[in-house]
């Protein structure tokens, strides 16, 4: 079963815009991580932010985690067209190895 | 290139047959995992191995099974094959609690 679910379920934007997306889940995590994942391709891992942590960035990205909401969300900023991809979120609860995915949202940045 | 391979790429076989998906982890990672995405299942944790050893199971159905060898590679089992398990299916090895790295997969076609 899904843990996560993301929001909205496809996004549509303009290079240079910015994008976010939205992954609730339901039960504790230890971390959540967002992954990318290009048509048919493998996924990519993106950035991870643990549970005791509010925000994180890496590069055009930045990461938010609300634990007691049990929501977190993921703004890509002046996005480009290679930013097109689908977007996963996936928590690991705590002495777990795995992870459980949210169905994705589906970006796509218009040139 | 995320250091995972998998093979084969593509595999078309009737309903009812047998196949073996097969994953080599990145070097160094101990623990395998294997993940099945379908339209609409989205992404399925199956089975997690951690040096030979089986760890977790998720969804994975009875007519599929996998292991892990002494050299660290793994197999994924499917028999009697049926339309509905047609799907990608991701091999992700990892060295500890946080990033997974994701295969580029093997898509399954059951006729």
């Amino acid at each position: 079963s899904q843990q996560g679910e993301e929001d909205p379920q496809a996004l549509s934007i303009q290079e240079g815009e910015n994008a976010t997306m939205n992954c609730s889940y339901k039960t504790s995590i230890n971390n959540l991580q967002w992954y990318r994942q290009n048509s048919g391709r493998g996924l990519v891992h993106l950035i991870l932010i643990r549970s005791n942590e509010r925000e994180k960035h890496s590069g055009r990205l930045r990461v938010t985690l609300d634990t007691s909401k049990k929501s977190s969300s993921l703004l890509i900023t002046a996005s480009r067209a290679a930013d097109t991809a689908s977007y996963f979120c996936a928590t690991r609860g705590a002495g777990s190895y795995q992870l459980t995915f949210g169905k994705g949202t589906k970006l796509s940045v218009i040139p | 290139d995320s250091g995972v391979t998998q093979t084969p790429k593509h595999l078309i076989t009737a309903t009812g047959q047998r196949v073996t998906l097969r994953c080599s982890p990145r070097s160094g990672d101990l623990s395998v995992y294997w993940y099945q995405q379908s339209l609409d299942q989205g992404l399925q944790f199956l089975i997690h191995y951690y040096n030979g050893e089986e760890r977790a199971k998720g969804n994975i159905l009875e007519r599929f099974s996998a292991q892990q060898f002494p050299d660290l590679h793994s197999e994924l089992n499917l028999s009697s094959l049926e339309l509905g398990d047609s799907a990608l299916y991701f091999c992700a090895s990892s060295v500890s609690y946080n990033e997974q790295f994701f295969g580029p997969g093997t898509r399954l076609t059951v006729l």
